[in-house]
């Protein structure tokens, strides 16, 4: 069964600043999905950034952007130019590639990120 | 920009009640999900729902639970009697119909059992 870490449960930095999350997994299989979801205290899951595992090129999206290293099955989120409005819980998660009629999401426990003006 | 919306965001329930929660999953998607977070806790995948069958199921997802898409548009889980242990988030998803896209919540229902 696949499963995902993440390691941090608080991180915490300066507005303006860069932070980066950690995220591990484990899985058997070569294709799959990765995911960093941003659950802010209105607790609605915000997709922000999706990773394809065959694809070697990191994923980028404005100021956040992906470290994938698959060997080490690693999967990190970095986030340029702090922002207020980007404190919020952060949640990696992992979906098979032929999901087909499942594709159910596996997730993280989750860290929880807090900006300082 | 379309959405998947969840009624209602809020709910109390006495501890034995039946609960009904309702979705609205995007018009054109073909796959759905309820995930439950219960609170600090992380997101845990109870049932996929597809082509009007339950596709997939956790073990959470046991003989109290139910889901149904009784009219092609909403999409249900029942809670038949309600535990304390119940008192969650529950996320409604959904999916398009390639394998190339990704799952788009609701805005979730808090269920409280008391």
């Amino acid at each position: 069964a696949q499963t995902v870490t993440q390691s941090q449960p608080e991180m915490s930095v300066q507005e303006a600043e860069t932070v980066t999350l950690s995220c591990t997994y484990d899985t058997s299989e070569s294709d799959y999905y990765l995911f960093w979801y941003k659950q802010p205290p209105s607790r609605q899951m915000i997709l922000v950034i999706r990773q394809e595992a065959y694809k070697q090129q990191n994923a980028t999206e404005n100021r956040f952007s992906v470290n994938f290293q698959k060997a080490a099955k690693s999967f990190s989120l970095k986030i340029s130019d702090s922002q207020l409005g980007d404190a919020a819980m952060y949640f990696c998660a992992y979906r098979r590639y032929y999901g087909g009629s499942q594709g159910n999401l596996i997730f993280g426990k989750g860290t929880k990120l807090s900006v300082k003006p | 920009e379309p959405e998947v919306t969840q009624t209602p965001s809020h709910q109390v329930t006495q501890m034995g009640q039946e609960v009904i929660l309702r979705c609205v999953p995007i018009s054109n998607h073909l796959y759905f999900y309820w995930y439950r977070q219960i609170l600090g806790q992380k997101v845990e995948f109870l049932v996929s729902f597809y082509n009007n069958e339950i596709s997939e199921k956790s073990e959470i997802f046991d003989d109290q639970f139910s889901v149904e898409r009784p009219d092609g548009s909403n999409f249900t889980l029942k809670i038949r009697s309600t535990k304390l242990e119940d008192s969650a988030m529950y996320f409604c998803a959904s999916r398009g119909d390639s394998l190339n896209t990704e799952a788009f919540f609701g805005q979730g229902t808090r269920l409280t059992v008391v």
